[in-house]
């Protein structure tokens, strides 16, 4: 079974502090995303990479910064966080052998005070 | 471009009805589609996926979707719902050979007894 393990699962920030979102996965897949989760809409892609030492911009890069050291890790980095920050973010991993699929993580609440 | 449209936030029916969540998306060449669930407090999980091939495809847990190009469509239906199905479900779309996965804004289903 496909593994993607994200962490912290809750963060409390203050505003303009800095967090760190990590990611990890275990299945050798080359793709990884990071996504946030917010009611009304939907997941919305954040960055993405396509293999160690990629970063790709997504639909909502702005404020955000994504490092990708190793096939396994993926962190999303907040240098100066907002409230409006304040989501549920998930990770996933990939490929694209076929049609293939993401596998998601548990997700991460963060709370931007 | 691609985006994905889930025209409904919320559908309820009764356990043992039939169901139809509806999904367009926007691309312009041949599209790879995919269906997602997601339970409370969880990350999404894959229910079915379509690249090419019989355009209707068969999911987990007895769900299928419908590929029409003709409507940029691919509507997820199930002949008889249960209460465990209650769960937010989402429409994505990815573009060719790009690794980038957009996801609909979600349909919240909830099946009453």
């Amino acid at each position: 079974e496909a593994a993607v393990t994200q962490s912290p699962r809750n963060k409390v920030a203050v505003t303009g502090g800095k967090v760190t979102l990590s990611c990890n996965q275990t299945n050798n897949h080359n793709n990884m995303y990071w996504y946030r989760q917010d009611t009304g809409h939907g997941l919305r892609l954040i960055h993405y990479s396509y293999g160690a030492g990629s970063t790709e911009k997504g639909d909502i890069p702005d404020g955000y910064k994504a490092s990708r050291p190793s096939q396994e890790n993926f962190s999303l980095i907040l240098e100066l966080a907002t409230p409006s920050q304040t989501s549920v973010y998930f990770c996933a991993s990939g490929d694209w052998g076929g049609a293939g699929q993401l596998y998601f993580g548990e997700g991460s609440k963060l709370t931007v005070l | 471009a691609q985006s994905v449209t889930q025209p409904d936030a919320r559908v309820t029916v009764s356990e043992g009805a039939s169901l139809q969540l509806r999904c367009k998306y926007s691309y312009s060449g041949t599209p790879y589609l995919f269906w997602y669930v997601q339970y409370p407090r969880q990350g999404l999980q894959l229910l079915l996926k379509y690249y090419s091939g019989d355009p209707v495809v068969q999911g987990v847990n007895g769900f299928e979707a419908e590929f029409i190009k003709s409507n940029s469509s691919f509507h997820l239906r199930k002949a008889s719902v249960h209460w465990s199905d209650s769960a937010v479900y989402f429409c994505a779309v990815r573009g060719g050979s790009n690794a980038k996965l957009t996801f609909g804004k979600g349909t919240k289903l909830s099946v009453k007894s």
